[in-house]
């Protein structure tokens, strides 16, 4: 079946780096764009980052723009999202998710997650 | 940026009645708008794209409409399991942003 499975989450010190990873089976993971979003302990979903399918487009949010990078290697069907000066704020359960339709920018499926502690 | 603000925070509906929960945008986001709807303890699933076009497998209970900004999601005879958190998503441009989301409780 269609499914992203995330790693690589933990806690980390404030201004340190940290990378997640996420694999896609099930679907030919090179002809579709992918997305990381967060969710905050208690508190909604705010997008974090797209990337297109050939790796040529990325886009962030304003609250992430200049400290993550998103990347994939297409070979490995992996996405990753290379964190960097991190803050407390960035504390966050971090989705990767599929993006199809409009654009690739419906997400479906998500994953389950994985758990980003920012703190000293 | 464009803002998305859902209301109400919170509804309460019995099972078997009907919930309308609606999403409005701080400027058009023509019929660019998705709905996803998030259980405790699990990741969030999608049931609308494009206002109006059900995702797979979503059952025809849940239904969604509008267009620039003021949009509706409308779940019919309430199931048991639809009691969750409901997000709207626009993909109108960038950045990509979700409402505040609405907890749709048990009566």
């Amino acid at each position: 079946q269609v499914q992203v499975v995330e790693s690589g989450g933990g806690v980390v010190q404030p201004g340190r780096s940290l990378r997640l990873s996420c694999a896609g089976s099930g679907f030919n993971f090179g002809s579709y764009a992918m997305h990381w979003v967060r969710q905050a302990p208690g508190k909604g979903l705010d997008w974090v980052a797209m990337i297109y399918y050939d790796g040529s487009n990325k886009y962030y949010g304003d609250s992430v723009k200049g400290r993550f990078t998103i990347s994939r290697d297409n070979s490995k069907n992996t996405v990753y999202l290379q964190m960097s000066s991190l803050r407390p704020e960035d504390t966050a359960v971090y989705y990767c998710a599929r993006g199809i339709n409009g654009g690739g920018n419906c997400l479906d499926p998500w994953g389950q997650g994985t758990l980003v502690t920012v703190s000293s | 940026e464009i803002v998305l603000t859902q209301s109400p925070a919170t509804l309460s509906v019995s099972p078997g009645e009907r919930a309308t929960l609606s999403c409005r945008a701080s400027q058009s986001v023509s019929s660019y708008l998705a709905w996803y709807q998030q259980k405790p303890g699990q990741a969030p699933r999608l049931l609308i794209y494009d206002a109006s076009n059900r995702a797979t497998g979503i059952p025809v209970r849940f239904s969604g409409s509008g267009s620039g900004t003021d949009f509706t999601l409308t779940i019919t005879s309430l199931e048991p399991e639809d009691f969750a958190v409901y997000y709207c998503q626009h993909r109108s441009n960038w950045p990509i942003t979700f409402g505040q989301g609405t907890r749709l409780d048990i009566k």
